[in-house]
């Protein structure tokens, strides 16, 4: 199996643009989840998708923050007018059922 | 609510020694139980589980942990460090086994192994 991969690796915004990721998960795996990772801390659950549907969201994820998994595979997370305090690691995982998570690289974003 | 205490967030160790990193959990439900590692930019990679199966979980790496019901603990052990488990280790929790709802992590503890 491929892993779980995420496009891009990095990327440098300004205040107030707007940015997408996007995350492929291992094939055939249903579940989806995307993290957040600031600086010294560990990552907080943002969302999860089963198959196409977005199943629970965190409060984390203000107005600004959307998820989309349209066709049940590759998801994207786009923010809105972004700020500094979005600075941070986004890490995407995926899983096949009740079974392991399985983390990609990340998205490394700073805000300027 | 569920959540997840890791004691130290440096631990330094020389090479060879004993590697203990501690982890304290608060859940009003069964818990399920994780350690992952993370290196310098890469995403997070599973080491061990704990899924009631049995309280001393053996992992990859030579790393084990031990499930401690009246402790509340899970805390991670290696009898003898190497220089590549210089790293930072999360523990998780989570309400399903293998974690297929979302994780729960600690802050992290950042490992250093000192030749």
């Amino acid at each position: 199996d491929t892993g779980v991969s995420q496009d891009p690796r990095h990327k440098i915004t300004k205040r107030g643009q707007n940015v997408t990721f996007r995350c492929d998960p291992i094939s055939e795996h249903n579940r989806l989840y995307w993290y957040r990772q600031t600086l010294g801390q560990g990552p907080e659950f943002l969302t999860y998708f089963q198959n196409e549907a977005q199943l629970e969201k965190s409060r984390l994820l203000s107005d600004r923050f959307s998820a989309e998994r349209p066709k049940g595979s590759f998801s994207t997370l786009e923010i809105q007018r972004t700020e500094q305090g979005d600075s941070a690691m986004y890490l995407c995982a995926s899983s096949r059922g009740e079974e392991t998570q399985y983390f990609g690289p990340g998205t490394r974003l700073l805000v300027l | 609510a569920q959540s997840v205490t890791q004691l130290g967030s440096h631990v330094s160790v020389s090479e060879g020694a004993l590697v203990l990193l501690r982890c304290n959990y608060s859940s009003s439900v069964p818990p399920y139980l994780f350690w992952y590692v993370q290196y310098p930019n890469q995403g997070l990679q599973l080491l061990l589980k704990y899924t009631s199966a049995a309280t001393l979980v053996k992992g990859i790496n030579g790393f084990e942990a031990e499930f401690k019901k009246s402790e509340t603990s899970f805390h991670l052990t290696k009898p003898s460090a190497h220089m590549s488990d210089a790293a930072e280790y999360f523990c998780a929790v989570s309400n399903s086994r293998g974690g297929s709802e979302k994780l729960v992590f600690g802050k992290g503890t950042k490992l250093t192994v000192n030749p």
